[in-house]
């Protein structure tokens, strides 16, 4: 079936560190892919997507490329901010389906002065 | 432009009693979602409206659950009975239409005792 599989946290980085969570997918169909976001005490945010491969999603200096031959669709900051500490998911949407979000299970980003 | 509103924000009952949660979409967005986040867990989705039908809710438990979007707006999303482990924080989102994106409410966060 759909899944996505997300690097397991807590991550724990310096301000202005190089940010990478791991995300890879298995998927029947062709599917669209996300990153949200959910700061502390809010609802989950739509950070980036990507619709189809080799397309970059970026937003608020993230970026995430999707990559087809490795069914991966990893996310990446240059440098990180206290600001950006919350809980990151990815996941997918079958383009075919019923518009059902999967989501991988979430990586929690503390982000230290 | 207001967001998708939820309440209440906590509920805390003992198992076997009934809870009842309340969304109401950005408005003029003509598809609603469920879901369940479990601690340590990605959402999961448990039901979704187009305007006032359902969509999909091969997820729902319907023995206990059941959700209603009786004039294609707001949303209840009901519990009876309630188990332990229907402890989570039970997320409504909406988007335009079937294919566009998700914007998600701050959620309930439900203990079962």
């Amino acid at each position: 079936g759909d899944s996505v599989t997300q690097m397991e946290g807590p991550v724990t980085l310096s301000e202005e560190a190089f940010l990478t969570i791991n995300c890879t997918y298995t998927a029947t169909g062709y599917p669209s892919l996300f990153w949200y976001v959910q700061y502390p005490g809010e609802g989950l945010q739509l950070l980036l997507k990507a619709t189809k491969a080799d397309d970059k999603g970026s937003n608020k200096g993230f970026e995430a490329t999707y990559r087809k031959e490795t069914t991966s669709f990893h996310l990446e900051k240059g440098s990180v901010q206290v600001s950006d500490s919350a809980v990151y998911f990815c996941a997918l949407i079958i383009s075919t389906g019923a518009n059902n979000l999967f989501f991988g299970t979430g990586t929690r980003l503390t982000v230290i002065p | 432009e207001a967001g998708v509103a939820q309440s209440p924000r906590y509920k805390i009952i003992e198992k076997r009693q009934s809870v009842a949660f309340w969304c109401n979409p950005i408005s003029g967005h003509a598809t609603l979602y469920w879901y369940q986040q479990i601690l340590g867990q990605g959402p999961k989705l448990l039901i979704q409206f187009q305007n006032n039908g359902v969509v999909d809710d091969s997820q729902l438990p319907k023995d206990r659950f059941s959700a209603e979007r009786l004039k294609g707006v707001d949303s209840t999303l009901k519990i009876q009975p309630a188990k332990l482990e229907d402890s989570a924080v039970y997320l409504c989102a909406s988007s335009l239409d079937r294919v566009d994106t998700q914007y998600f409410g701050p959620g309930t966060r439900l203990t079962v005792l």
